[in-house]
Formats: structure tokens, C-alpha cells, sequence
């Protein structure tokens, strides 16, 4: 079945560091990909999104890549502020229709210090 | 323009007793999807109500039900609760036109505690 596997965490860096969360999936066909962002204390945020190969999602300094032929979608950002402390989540919505359900992969826990 | 609203926040439950959880879509959406949240772990997908019925469900048994109503809000039934359904309940709405790479947004949640 569709699958989604992240870098285990927690990843703890410096301020205006540079940053990588990786995340492969695992589906049929051709799915829609999804980065969200978790608070403490607070539901998902959908930080960006890619619909196709090799489309770039970005919002907030934050980047991905669809990539096909790896079958990856990695979070980057190229420098990191305290405010990013949070939990990132990789999915993935299978096949080629719209409101299907969300995969989640495990989460990654991202801890800046000043 | 209010976003996607759960109740209640916080609720503690006995083993064996049954829940309710509540959940009002973003303005302008019409399909309500719930997942579970376990502590540590990314969210699992129950199940998804549109036009009233249940259109999509996850690996769950029986005991979790769902209810949409008109005006596309939507309740989360679970009976005979186990110490495992202790959990984060997240709603997410999306509007249900078959569109590629639909976003749904997600609620502040339900954390239910059992007993």
C-alpha cells in the first residue's frame, strides 16, 4: 500500500542554519505531495504542496521538489529561524483525484536554538 | 472566515464508555475527512464523509462511526473505548470537487484521554 517514510528526528540545529528533512513515499500512480507543519498545542498546517514530477513547492523560505525518478520529496530551507521549532509532517494523497485521504509519515521533530 | 472548529478540546473517558467528538468545516467545504493521532506519531486517516455519506475509510474497526449533516458538519462516534483509542482526533475539510492535489485544513484537534 501507499506509504510515506521520513528522517527519523528529533534534528536540533543552530540558528541560521541550513536545513534538510528527508521524506520517500511509496504509491501507485502518480500522488499529490504534502509538507505540513505541526505547533505545540496546534492542529496541521499545509507548509506547501506539488501536484507533479519535478514541480517545486515553497512557502516561507521552505522548499521541496517532487522528484519521480527517487520517488523523494525533501524539505529544505536555507536558513533556519527559532520560530521553525515544530514538527514536520511528509504525505501524500494516492492516485489522481482531489479530497482522496492523506498518508502520513511518522514526523520529524525540528528544535532551533538561538 | 473561520477556519475548521472542533469540540470539545479535551475530554477524559472510562474504558468501555462511548464518545462524541464534533467538527465544523472551513467555509465553503463540503467534505470532512477524521484522523487519529497517536502521541509521537504522524496522523491516520478513519474516514471521510461527503454529501452524507462515507466515501473513503481507513484500517479501523466498527466501533468508529460517522455522521454528516446539511450543513456539512460532522460528529466522530467511538463505542466500547480502549486505552489505545487514546489519541489526538483531528478534522480536516476540503471542498469534495475532484481536483488533483486537493488541500484539506486541518482543526486544533480533540485529545481524548481513556481510562
Amino acid at each position: 500500500g501507499d506509504s510515506v517514510t521520513q528522517m527519523e528526528g528529533p534534528v536540533t540545529l543552530s540558528e541560521e542554519a541550513f536545513l534538510t528533512i528527508n521524506c520517500t513515499y511509496t504509491a501507485t500512480g502518480y500522488p499529490s505531495l504534502f509538507w505540513y507543519v505541526q505547533y505545540p498545542g496546534e492542529g496541521l498546517q499545509l507548509l506547501l504542496k506539488a501536484t507533479k514530477a519535478d514541480d517545486k513547492g515553497s512557502n516561507k523560505g521552505f522548499e521541496a521538489t517532487y522528484r519521480k525518478e527517487t520517488t523523494s520529496f525533501h524539505l529544505e530551507k536555507g536558513s533556519v529561524q527559532v520560530s521553525d521549532s515544530a514538527v514536520y509532517f511528509c504525505a501524500l494523497s494516492p492516485g489522481d483525484q482531489g479530497a482522496q485521504k492523506l498518508v502520513f509519515g511518522q514526523g520529524t521533530r525540528l528544535t532551533i536554538n538561538p | 472566515d473561520a477556519g475548521v472548529t472542533q469540540s470539545p478540546t479535551h475530554l477524559i473517558k472510562t474504558r468501555g464508555q462511548q464518545v462524541t467528538l464534533r467538527c465544523s468545516p472551513k467555509s465553503g467545504h463540503d467534505t470532512v475527512s477524521w484522523y487519529q493521532q497517536a502521541l509521537g506519531q504522524g496522523p491516520q486517516f478513519i474516514f471521510q464523509y461527503y454529501e452524507e455519506e462515507e466515501r473513503q475509510r481507513g484500517n479501523f474497526p466498527d466501533r468508529f462511526s460517522g455522521h454528516q449533516f446539511p450543513n456539512y458538519s460532522s460528529e466522530l462516534n467511538v463505542n466500547a473505548l480502549l486505552l489505545g483509542d487514546s489519541a489526538l482526533y483531528l478534522c480536516a475539510s476540503s471542498s469534495g470537487t475532484i481536483r488533483v492535489g486537493e488541500t484539506q485544513y486541518f482543526g486544533p484537534g480533540t485529545r481524548l484521554l481513556v481510562l
